[in-house]
């Protein structure tokens, strides 16, 4: 079975530049996550959904960051402008959901963000 | 203020010994608590969980246990082997889903 593909692996732009991150999930995952990692902490969540909808985008910088995940599948996140603080591990994650709750997360490998 | 906390920062243990990593949050509210491990240069990947009903899950080597009262939780891994040298973290969730980390302990096993 496929894990959690995410790409690129690595991204180095120049602050104010936009880019963005893919992901494909496992599949029949109804529920992704876009977590933000950075050096010596933890993962954040950015935005948690639920097939199409984003059910928790609190902590998303709505300013400078978007996301989207058409047709309940594949997930992008964008981030425009970036800034040097944007410097992270972009970690992309899937689960069964409610149906399958077990609070266990799939990760995908993450795509390294450096902003110069 | 963080839910989450790991407060060693490292281990270092000796091959075939014990190692235990501790963990403390402060919501009563989580349901689910979890251990993953990460190695540099991948994401984290899922090691062993324990419900909020119980108070101890074990998996081969691996040992879970919760202190509700004490909101304290701690993995033990018994053997330790060099192959569990990684970055460990502990996470807890609660609504369905929402997933709390935190900041990780890097265990070192020297043979």
């Amino acid at each position: 079975e496929a894990g959690v593909v995410q790409s690129p692996r690595y991204k180095i732009i120049e602050k104010k530049q936009p880019v963005a991150f893919w992901c494909n999930p496992i599949s029949g995952h109804n529920t992704l996550y876009w977590y933000r990692q950075n050096l010596g902490q933890g993962p954040e969540l950015l935005i948690r959904y639920e097939n199409e909808e984003a059910v928790d985008d609190s902590q998303l910088p709505k300013d400078r960051f978007s996301a989207e995940r058409l047709k309940g599948v594949d997930s992008t996140l964008k981030i425009q402008p970036a800034e040097l603080g944007d410097s992270a591990v972009y970690l992309c994650a899937s689960s069964l959901g409610l149906a399958g709750y077990t609070g266990e997360l799939f990760f995908g490998e993450g795509s390294r963000l450096t902003v110069l | 203020d963080q839910q989450v906390k790991q407060n060693s920062p490292s281990l270092s243990v000796q091959e075939g010994r014990i190692s235990i990593l501790n963990c403390d949050y402060t919501n009563s509210m989580f349901d689910y608590f979890l251990w993953y491990k990460k190695y540099p240069a991948e994401g984290p990947t899922f090691l062993i969980s324990i419900s909020s009903i119980k108070d101890k899950n074990e998996d081969g080597r691996f040992t879970v246990f919760l202190n509700k009262s004490a909101k304290h939780l701690s993995l033990h891994i018994v053997p330790s082997q060099p192959g569990d040298s990684a970055v460990y973290f502990c996470a807890a969730s609660e609504d369905a889903g929402k997933s709390t980390f935190g900041d990780g302990t890097t265990l070192t096993v020297k043979p």
